[in-house]
């Protein structure tokens, strides 16, 4: 069965400082790996897309990492906002446009 | 970018009654369209793939009767509850993939809040 397991489960950070969230998978065939950010009430709104091939990728002070290896894939926020308080959601698919989604990390930003 | 526009954003009724909820792709055209449920604090899940044109496809555990899903154009797909009761009050999303060339993403809609009294 196709999973998607994110660490932790809930993080509180200061604003301006770095974390970095975890998501391993089982999903196979692997095709690519998202990463979206959900505010409370509203959609989720894409991050970041990874396929087999592709180690990294930013966007602005998201870095999402990629080890197709080890089935696992890290997000990276840099100097936190205060904005960037939601949950961040892991998101594999394997070939077909129906994803398997991790339950995802709630962050939250203090000032 | 591709956007995705649901209506309405809440909705509130009684037990026994009937809400359509709506999934436009603004900006371009989508054959097919995913429907969501997520309740609070979990994982959305998927509940049925609508196709333009031909019947959804619904996940396993996901009553057809209950869930109506009609994709009427390339960019409208609506999700009906029937005889909604409390224990489907739920957050429901849609979302649409979009072909960006290399990269195929999901676009999703903002969600409908549903509250059954």
């Amino acid at each position: 069965k196709n999973q998607v397991e994110q660490s932790p489960q809930s993080l509180i950070i200061l604003e301006g400082k770095n974390c970095t969230l975890q998501c391993n998978y089982t999903v196979s065939p692997f095709s690519n790996l998202r990463w979206y950010k959900q505010d409370t009430g509203r959609g989720p709104v894409s991050l970041t897309i990874m396929t087999f091939s592709e180690n990294t990728k930013s966007n602005g002070r998201y870095t999402a990492t990629l080890d197709a290896d080890t089935k696992q894939s890290s997000l990276h926020i840099t100097a936190s906002q205060l904005s960037d308080s939601a949950s961040y959601i892991c998101v594999v698919s394997e070939g077909s446009y129906i994803p398997t989604f991790g339950r995802g990390t709630s962050l939250i930003v203090h000032p | 970018g591709a956007v995705v526009s649901q209506h309405p954003s809440w909705v509130i009724c009684k037990s026994g009654t009937s809400v359509k909820i709506e999934c436009r792709s603004l900006d371009f055209q989508a054959t097919t369209m995913f429907w969501y449920r997520q309740f609070p604090k979990q994982s959305l899940m998927l509940m049925a793939t609508s196709n333009e044109g031909s019947k959804a496809t619904y996940e396993q555990g996901v009553e057809k009767d209950k869930f109506l899903i009609n994709h009427a154009s390339l960019t409208l797909s609506t999700l009906t509850v029937t005889s909604a009761h409390p224990e489907d009050s739920s957050f429901y999303i849609c979302s649409a993939p979009y072909d960006r060339g290399r990269e195929d993403t999901q676009y999703f809609g903002p969600g409908t809040r549903l509250t059954v009294l």
